[in-house]
């Protein structure tokens, strides 16, 4: 079955970076685009990223562009968040999502914690 | 990126039906027919019930139903089941590769 795992979050200082990965399996990794997706603290969920199957094509919301920058290394089916200059406001639980073969995200990981504070 | 319009919360009895009602403008729901719903259980994996506005996945319910109209899309669950209590999202696609969502509906199974 499709699984993602994220990984990589914690507490970090805000100005400080923070790089986050997301290993799927149970399909074939390097034939999807992947996604990243943040909940913030009793919010929604808030669409960061869109990375195309081959890395070839990248998409960003406008509020983390030029601070984050998501990548992927399909020999390890992995996905990445680099997280730059981060801000209290990037406190949030940091989710990957697998695109469906349409204009959804099918299957998600269970999330990862990110804490920005001093 | 304005969210898409969810009511904060709805409830209801086991076995009756519930509507979940999503609000944007032509630019998402009302432009494409790309409308998802997803049901989180907090702690876990998001999971997608509804994709293309009424489609269902392999494996979900065909308790869960999805309809537009205009700029609203909705997702109605009918014969609550307590295992349904959940937050559920919608979500639209915007264009330009990018996917807007909304703030989301708390679901009370009384």
């Amino acid at each position: 079955q499709v699984q993602l795992v994220e990984s990589g979050g914690g507490v970090v200082q805000p100005g400080r970076s923070l790089r986050l990965s997301c290993t799927g399996s149970g399909f074939t990794f390097s034939n999807y685009g992947m996604n990243w997706v943040r909940q913030a603290p009793g919010k929604g969920l808030e669409w960061m990223a869109l990375i195309s199957h081959d890395g070839s094509k990248i998409y960003y919301a406008d509020s983390v562009k030029g601070r984050f920058i998501i990548s992927r290394d399909n020999s390890k089916k992995t996905l990445y968040l680099q997280m730059n200059s981060l801000r209290p406001e990037d406190t949030a639980v940091f989710f990957c999502a697998k695109k469906g073969s349409g204009w959804d995200l099918d299957y998600w990981g269970q999330g990862t914690l990110v804490t920005v504070s001093s | 990126q304005s969210a898409l319009t969810q009511p904060a919360s709805v409830s209801g009895s086991p076995g009756q039906s519930i509507t979940i009602s999503c609000t944007s403008t032509s630019s998402d729901v009302g432009g494409y027919n790309y409308v998802s719903w997803y049901q989180h259980h907090p702690g876990k994996a998001p999971k997608l019930m509804i994709y293309d506005v009424i489609n269902r996945p392999s494996g979900v319910s065909n308790r869960f139903s999805g309809s537009k109209s205009g700029n609203t899309a909705s997702l109605t669950i009918s014969g609550l089941q307590a295992a349904d209590e959940a937050h559920y999202y919608c979500s639209s696609y915007r264009g330009n590769s990018s996917w807007v969502f909304g703030g989301g509906t708390k679901l009370t199974v009384l």
